[in-house]
């Protein structure tokens, strides 16, 4: 399988400090999905955002931010102002046609933020 | 929308019982996914149904494994006889398909213990 790899284990930062999650993603394919998901503590698997291969817009959603970069195959997250609820363990992901679409998932980051 | 349903949300059985999760996906999508995570392995890919034919299920552990889905609101995940080493979360998710909607959405999870 491609892989996805997200290099942080573990991020710790006190609240209102900007952080970014990093995720490399493996592909030899033109046609592919990334997607980031959050799993905080209560355990539910949470969409935060899906971006198309053939798009290379970055995308803000309040304190959230992606930057896509298909040159460096990567697709990062960052945080802005980060608050003791972003507390979580993050995932990103990738699908595309010849695994039928089914999401193929890094290791995750757990990120927590402290007061 | 409901969203995705999983029974039960908690399972513990003795080691050699027969197991059996539960999906109820969104009405409309045609994808379903059994995922499992455990803490060594992250999320992992089992199965997955296209318009409630299996597709995948190179992703099963083993003979022990077997999912069905009889109709496109129901899927079932049977693990007998069940061991320890089967205790994980796992999760069902579903999906329209892919390029529509938001992307892949999870129940909430069947948190399962094998004693």
């Amino acid at each position: 399988a491609q892989k996805v790899t997200q290099a942080q284990t573990e991020i710790s930062v006190v609240e209102k400090e900007d952080v970014t999650l990093d995720c490399v993603y493996e592909t030899r394919d033109t046609t592919y999905y990334l997607f980031w998901y959050k799993q905080p503590p209560s355990g539910e698997l949470v969409f935060l955002i899906r971006r198309n291969s053939f798009d290379e817009q970055n995308e803000i959603s309040g304190r959230y931010s992606w930057n896509f970069q298909k040159s460096t195959s990567s697709f990062n997250f960052t945080i802005t102002a980060s608050q003791v609820v972003d507390s979580a363990v993050y995932f990103c992901a990738r699908a595309n046609s010849n695994s039928g679409y089914a999401l193929n998932f890094g290791k995750g980051t757990s990120l927590l933020v402290t007061p | 929308d409901a969203g995705v349903i999983q029974s039960p949300r908690h399972e513990v059985t003795e080691m050699g019982q027969e197991v059996t999760l539960r999906c109820k996906p969104i009405s409309g999508h045609d994808y379903l996914f059994w995922y499992r995570q455990t803490m060594m392995r992250g999320l992992e890919l089992l199965i997955y149904f296209n318009n409630n034919v299996p597709i995948d299920d190179s992703g099963m552990p083993e003979d022990r494994f077997s999912a069905k889905m009889p109709n496109a609101s129901f899927s079932t995940l049977k693990i007998q006889p069940s061991e320890p080493r089967d205790s994980a979360v796992y999760f069902c998710a579903s999906s329209p398909i892919p390029g529509q909607g938001s992307g892949y959405t999870f129940g909430s999870g069947t948190r399962l213990t094998v004693v």
